[in-house]
């Protein structure tokens, strides 16, 4: 069964403090991994997919990394507006359907 | 450029009540269809898919159903609500382009069933 594992659970950071949010992952026949963001009462916001181990993806403040078993979503010099809830997904073909599998997320805090 | 709505935003319902969310997309055609469903503290679970006009499938048993009645709009039903269904609905739309598919999420649906 495919599993997404995403920590820290919660992270608060001050302002311009950087850090990295982990999403460890178990899956066979990866297809893509996703990372999203998700503000309080809203819908998932799509931030970046990767395909293969050491790609990389840039976007403001944040950069995605993946591995063979894990992606990093780090984020540079942070401001209170970065502050909200960190999806990671997997993407694994299940019988010709693409099926996706979400974390539980990081919720991040950026206090000014 | 593609936009997804879905109403209401906010819904409360008695319990035994029926249920009918609504889902639409705008700027593509023959999009991938799901419904997902958000509980506190766990992770997006998926209720429904469609790969087409009629073409429903189910990943989870429960007293919810799906149709796709029109390519671009996608209606999350039940006949009679439980306590258990209340939660944060989400609709979402892909295009699949050879074996990459990336999913895009409408403003979702509060439901508070009481």
């Amino acid at each position: 069964e495919d599993q997404v594992t995403q920590s820290p659970e919660a992270l608060r950071l001050q302002e311009g403090e950087s850090s990295s949010l982990n999403c460890s992952y178990t899956v066979s026949g990866l297809r893509g991994l996703f990372w999203y963001r998700q503000d309080p009462g809203k819908g998932p916001e799509f931030l970046f997919t990767l395909y293969s181990a050491g790609e990389e993806k840039e976007k403001e403040r944040l950069k995605a990394t993946l591995t063979k078993k894990e992606s990093f979503l780090h984020i540079t010099a942070p401001k209170p507006e970065d502050s909200a809830t960190y999806l990671c997904a997997v993407q694994a073909d299940s019988g010709g359907y693409q099926k996706v599998t979400f974390g539980t997320g990081t919720k991040l805090q950026v206090i000014p | 450029s593609q936009t997804i709505h879905q109403w209401p935003a906010t819904l409360v319902q008695p319990v035994g009540s029926p249920l009918s969310l609504e889902c639409t997309v705008e700027g593509t055609s023959n999009p991938n269809l799901y419904w997902y469903r958000q509980a506190a503290g766990r992770g997006l679970q998926l209720l429904f898919y469609s790969v087409g006009i009629g073409q429903i499938s189910s990943e989870v048993p429960q007293n919810l159903s799906a149709s796709r009645p029109q390519d671009r709009q996608f209606i999350l039903s039940s006949k009679k609500l439980l306590l258990s269904d209340s939660g944060f609905y989400l609709c979402a739309w892909s295009v699949l382009a050879g074996l990459r598919e990336t999913q895009y999420f409408g403003p979702g649906t509060r439901l508070l069933v009481l």
